[in-house]
C-alpha cells in the first residue's frame, strides 16, 4: 500500500538555526498539508498546499514557516530560524481530493528539537 | 470555528473488556467525521471515517463509531479490546470546503493482559 514518508526521523537543530524537513507524499496526490504535535499536546494543523500554492494556514504558520514542492515528488516545510517552542513532532499529510469525500494520509513524523 | 472533545484523557481496561471512547464536536454544517489511532513508535492511522449515509460506521480492528447528528457526537466502540489496541486514539473533523483536520486531545488506551 503507497504511504507517505518523511526525512528525517528526528533532526537536532540548535536555536535560530533553518530546518527543512522532508515529506514524499503518496504518488497520485495533489493536496498536501503538514501538522506539528508539540509533547504531550494535540495535534495541530499548520498548512494545506495544492496547485503549487498555499490554500489555507493557522495562525501557527508565521512567517518563520514556509513550504515548497521543489520538484514532481518532495513536500517540504522549512523554518527559516528555530525557536524552543518548534519543539515538536511534524506530520506531513497527503490526499487525493479536498472535496466532500476524501481522508488525509499521514507519514511517521519527523521529531524536531530545538536545543 | 470548528473543535473537538474527547473527554477521557487516559483509559486502563483489562483484555476482552468493552471500550468506548467519547467525542464531541462543535460545527453547526456539515461534517466529516474521523478516528485515527497511533500506535507506539508509529504513524497516524485511519481507523475508521463517516461522511455520509448509515450513521453506524465500521473500521478496522474490530472497532466501530456512531455518529449522533443531534447530540454532535462520534464515539468509538469496540465490544472486546485486546492487548494490541493499545495506542492513542484521536478523534478529528472536517467541515464544509475546509481543508484541515481538526483533532481532539487523544485518549491513550491502556489494556492490561
Amino acid at each position: 500500500e503507497p504511504e507517505v514518508t518523511q526525512t528525517p526521523s528526528h533532526q537536532v537543530t540548535q536555536m535560530g538555526q533553518e530546518v527543512i524537513l522532508r515529506c514524499v507524499p503518496i504518488s497520485n496526490h495533489l493536496y498536501f498539508y503538514w501538522y506539528r504535535q508539540i509533547l504531550g499536546q494535540k495535534v495541530e494543523f499548520l498548512v494545506s498546499f495544492y496547485n503549487n500554492e498555499i490554500s489555507e494556514k493557522s495562525e501557527i504558520f508565521d512567517d518563520q514557516f514556509s513550504v515548497e514542492r521543489p520538484d514532481g515528488s518532495n513536500f517540504t516545510l522549512k523554518i527559516r530560524s528555530t525557536k524552543l517552542e518548534d519543539s515538536a513532532m511534524y506530520f506531513c499529510a497527503s490526499s487525493e481530493f479536498a472535496g466532500k469525500t476524501y481522508e488525509q494520509y499521514f507519514g511517521p513524523g519527523t521529531r524536531l528539537t530545538v536545543t | 470555528a470548528q473543535s473537538v472533545s474527547q473527554h477521557n484523557h487516559h483509559v486502563i481496561l483489562s483484555e476482552a473488556a468493552s471500550l468506548e471512547l467519547g467525542c464531541n464536536y462543535s460545527y453547526g454544517g456539515t461534517v466529516n467525521l474521523f478516528w485515527y489511532v497511533q500506535y507506539p513508535g508509529q504513524h497516524l492511522q485511519l481507523l475508521l471515517k463517516y461522511f455520509s449515509g448509515d450513521p453506524l460506521v465500521k473500521g478496522i480492528k474490530g472497532f466501530e463509531a456512531e455518529f449522533i447528528k443531534s447530540k454532535f457526537s462520534f464515539n468509538l466502540r469496540k465490544p472486546s479490546v485486546q492487548w494490541s489496541d493499545t495506542a492513542e486514539y484521536f478523534c478529528a473533523v472536517t467541515s464544509g470546503g475546509y481543508q484541515k483536520v481538526t483533532f481532539g486531545t487523544g485518549t491513550k488506551l491502556q489494556v492490561i493482559p
